[in-house]
């Protein structure tokens, strides 16, 4: 069965600071990942994906999310964390071979001015 | 461009009323799912459906039921509300291929 782990269920930085949120997952094939960001009141937003390619892949708002196939990780990266940053942060697995696309718990993001 | 619609957005219930929430999506995808979401819990998965005519359960199916008369529309029902199903409540549909989601903004729900 597929499994996602956000171990961070908080993560603080200070305006300006670089960020990274970890995920990791548990799949039997090749996956599909994505990181969905929820900003307080909101539903969730698609912020990157990775299908296949280059395990770089850039999404909106600066974000950033490598694929390391060896550790079962796909880490969200921004360089500088903006306040409006502050939201709850999901990971998710997914693939058409499965009806279920199943989320992590989130990690909440706490900006500091 | 208005991709998946939740309705009512805010709703209070007294315990032992029923209600239903309608999702409605207009971008043509075969795969619906409602879930629930509460503080510290993340998403949990209530029911879904993988084309009209078709519901499965979910994670937390319980005390809930679904219908999908209609491709476009997916319908989660409460025919009697507990205060444990007080809640935000998201419905989300997925490209196929793929697994990407898209989400509705929510469905805020009191049961006193």
């Amino acid at each position: 069965a597929q499994s996602v782990t956000q171990p961070d269920i908080h993560i603080t930085v200070s305006e300006g600071a670089s960020l990274e949120l970890r995920c990791n997952y548990s799949y039997g094939a090749t996956p599909y990942l994505f990181w969905y960001v929820q900003s307080p009141g909101q539903g969730l937003q698609l912020l990157l994906k990775y299908f296949s390619g280059d395990t770089l892949v850039q999404g909106i708002k600066g974000f950033e999310a490598e694929f390391k196939r060896s550790q079962s990780s796909f880490n969200l990266r921004k360089p500088s964390v903006h306040w409006s940053d502050a939201a709850e942060y999901f990971c998710a697995v997914g693939s058409g071979g499965s009806y279920i696309p199943t989320f992590g718990r989130g990690t909440s993001l706490i900006v500091h001015p | 461009n208005a991709g998946v619609t939740q309705t009512p957005k805010f709703r209070v219930l007294k315990t032992g009323q029923s209600m239903t929430l309608l999702c409605a999506q207009d971008m043509n995808h075969e795969y619906m799912y409602w879930y629930r979401q509460d503080p510290g819990m993340g998403l949990r998965l209530i029911h879904y459906s993988v084309g009209e005519g078709t519901t499965a359960k979910g994670e937390v199916p319980d005390g809930y039921n679904v219908s999908r008369l209609k491709k476009q529309n997916f319908l989660l029902g409460l025919e009697s509300a507990a205060p444990s199903q007080t809640s935000v409540y998201f419905c989300a549909s997925r490209v196929t291929n793929t697994g990407e989601l898209f989400f509705g903004e929510g469905s805020r729900l009191t049961v006193l």
